[in-house]
């Protein structure tokens, strides 16, 4: 089944401790994202990777950090976290944009389950 | 900078009735504007997409209407049933070579039976 799968699903933790959140793609996407989903303000972008060793921020990205060593794989890392971190985390990913090949086209993103946190 | 403007923020429509929501931007350089659908406790699933050069999509009871001058968009759900409960966001994706989304900041939308 083409999916895209988080882990952990929640976790509560506490401030400064260290925490990775897990996303893998069976789909050989290209393209792999972080997003932010807090009540009033919809999802936010934290950061993007548009292939193997190239990421970028999007719009939210302070305190965090990630790795995209394999095409499946986009960690999302919170080295020290913090209260404000508490939030619904989605992982998306999906293939690239055809516009190089002048053919413009939507290429659906697809959502992992998320990842409830709660830094106390 | 809100660059996606979405409204109601919430919206209850009776069971047969059309609901419908409005999303505005301002950057001209978005070339595609989704719409996804959110069910509690899942992530969000597309629903439909538009193209700026196109003024309406129909995919069975959901309908996407696109003015580009005014820079609006909005999603008509006809015939809305219970099942359609859920949160809507419509989104922006930069063009240019970028995949990255704008997402408005959603809308809950009850069908009462």
């Amino acid at each position: 089944e083409a999916q895209v799968t988080q882990n952990p699903r929640y976790l509560i933790t506490v401030t400064g401790k260290k925490l990775t959140v897990t996303c893998s793609q069976n789909m050989n996407h290209e393209y792999m994202s972080w997003y932010r989903q807090d009540p009033g303000l919809g999802l936010r972008q934290i950061y993007y990777s548009m292939n193997v060793e190239v990421t970028d921020k999007g719009d939210v990205p302070e305190g965090y950090k990630v790795s995209r060593k394999e095409k499946r794989n986009f960690p999302l890392i919170l080295e020290s976290p913090s209260p404000n971190q508490t939030s619904l985390y989605f992982c998306a990913s999906s293939p690239l944009g055809s516009w190089t090949t002048g053919v413009s086209s939507y290429n659906e993103q697809f959502f992992g389950p998320g990842t409830r946190l709660t830094v106390l | 900078q809100q660059q996606v403007k979405q409204s109601p923020q919430s919206l209850i429509v009776q069971k047969g009735g059309i609901s419908i929501i409005n999303c505005a931007y301002e950057n001209t350089a978005f070339d595609y504007f989704p719409w996804y659908q959110q069910f509690p406790g899942k992530g969000p699933a597309l629903l439909i997409a538009i193209r700026p050069d196109v003024s309406e999509k129909k995919e069975g009871r959901f309908t996407i209407s696109f003015n580009k001058s005014a820079k609006q968009f909005s999603l008509h759900i006809m015939d809305s049933q219970p099942g359609d409960s859920a949160t809507y966001f419509c989104a922006a994706r930069q063009g240019g070579g970028a995949d990255g989304l704008t997402f408005g900041k959603g809308t809950h939308l009850i069908i009462q039976p």
